[in-house]
């Protein structure tokens, strides 16, 4: 079994609705939990980051991390074409393996207008 | 500022062939990073350098794969000889000091996407 899973999907949307995108993990150790978004052909870019539990929002993203159910989520609100792209959760741990990322496998999301 | 460069873009080579990919960091960025993406999945870290140094070397596969960063700044990861089973995209990341005090962005290039036949 993964450390970290993820749906694969693929999610498709229009225009316009929310998505909902999540993770599962299963090392207690994680304290950093991020969200990438990858586009075709181009590497992962960071769209939000949260330290340990809680609620975090950035414009029409919101993360969550719920420690204890070891999940986390990724909301996108007023979903826009232009946010087709595959979104990947990555995790790490503290300490020595601070910079060590953990990723699920990335949920393919088509918004179409 | 210029991101991370990666080059070549697009390798493609014969098994048993070998082949060496390059990446150029953020300027002042110290914490280089080499991750392998299949297909379908997310990137999965080969090695990481803090500096010369490699600090985290545990997920590469050293019979074949073998990089160096020479001076802390460029840094070439090479696979000899090639199997099929490494097409992938070798993707590289900078960040600034991951000392664990503070968040530290890791930014990625664009890959490398080697196809071995």
């Amino acid at each position: 079994q993964k450390e970290v899973e993820q749906d694969p999907g693929p999610l498709s949307v229009p225009e316009g609705a929310i998505v909902s995108l999540n993770c599962t993990y299963s090392n207690s150790a994680f304290q950093y939990f991020m969200w990438y978004r990858q586009y075709s052909r181009k590497g992962p870019e960071l769209l939000m980051y949260t330290y340990s539990s809680g609620n975090k929002e950035d414009g029409r993203f919101t993360a969550q991390v719920d420690k204890s159910s070891k999940y986390i989520s990724l909301f996108i609100r007023d979903s826009q074409p232009s946010d087709s792209a595959t979104y990947l959760c990555a995790m790490s741990a503290g300490g020595t393996s601070y910079g060590k990322l953990t990723f699920g496998q990335g949920t393919i999301l088509t918004v179409h207008p | 500022e210029a991101g991370v460069v990666q080059s070549p873009r697009y390798k493609i080579i014969e098994k048993k062939q070998p082949v060496a990919f390059w990446c150029n960091p953020i300027s002042g960025h110290n914490t280089l990073y080499w991750y392998r993406q299949n297909l379908g999945q997310g990137p999965e870290l080969l090695i990481r350098y803090e500096n010369e140094e490699a600090v985290d070397d545990s997920q590469l596969p050293k019979d074949r794969f073998s990089a160096e960063r020479l001076k802390g700044v460029d840094s070439t990861l090479k696979i000899q000889p090639a199997e099929l089973g490494d097409s992938a995209v070798y993707l590289c990341a900078s960040s600034l000091d991951p000392s664990g005090k503070n968040f530290n962005e890791q930014f990625f290039g664009p890959g490398t996407r080697l196809t071995v036949l």
